[in-house]
């Protein structure tokens, strides 16, 4: 079990283009979750994704970001026209149906700087 | 919000000693997590405890929830026990992946 694979782990990216993450669950894993974390603070929830369904976006900004999570493939999480206050650590973590939070597993992060 | 405080911020110890490390929670919960973030930034999931005392191996976490704190200790501390250290909580009625996170105590062990 290859645990939650995310990609890149590092990503720059110049003021005002497009930054993708991605983020591959454990294997039997259908619910996902985005968080954020900035320099020394804790991780702030951003997205809760199932399959094809947005169920919780309380925590993403308004503009310039989203994600989602098809059937097939990875989740995308994608900040257009990036700004400087968006470089830090992006994690992402999954479960199963039946665990929820008990078993959230996290990856081990993109750390997005913009230059 | 619901707020989740940690203490103390930042704690030095000689490897072996023990410590205790502490949150704070303003509101009702129904889930708490501790998580330990290690120097390389690696996420792992430690304790899932809305309630009671659990062991695994020389950490140990306790939560009285009705009076809304957890205890996360550790025990003959290593090396490898350095990095930061979050708890999370989920408030009732909030949504399974909706976890608050404290800002973290950052420990660190010496040789």
């Amino acid at each position: 079990n290859a645990g939650v694979m995310q990609n890149p782990r590092h990503l720059v990216r110049r003021r005002g283009q497009e930054a993708r993450l991605r983020c591959s669950p454990m294997k039997g894993h259908s619910h996902v979750y985005w968080y954020r974390q900035l320099p020394e603070e804790g991780l702030k929830f951003m997205v809760y994704l199932q399959k094809e369904n947005i169920i919780d976006e309380s925590g993403m900004p308004k503009e310039r970001f989203s994600a989602e999570f098809p059937k097939e493939g990875p989740s995308i999480l994608r900040i257009q026209q990036v700004v400087r206050g968006d470089s830090a650590a992006y994690f992402c973590a999954s479960s199963s149906p039946f665990e929820g939070n008990y078993g959230y597993t996290f990856g081990s992060g993109t750390r997005l700087t913009v230059v | 919000g619901i707020q989740v405080e940690q203490s103390p911020p930042d704690l030095i110890l000689q490897e072996g000693a023990n410590s205790t490390l502490r949150c704070n929670f303003s509101d009702s919960v129904n889930n708490l997590q501790w998580f330990h973030q290690n120097p390389w930034g690696q996420l792992i999931n430690l304790f899932y405890i809305p309630s009671g005392t659990k062991q695994n191996g020389r950490l140990s976490a306790t939560t009285v929830a009705t009076e809304r704190y957890s205890l996360l200790y550790i025990s003959s501390s290593q090396t490898t026990d350095s990095g930061v250290y979050f708890c999370a909580v989920r408030v009732d009625g909030g949504s399974q992946g909706n976890l608050i996170f404290g800002k973290g105590t950052k420990l660190s062990v010496k040789p």
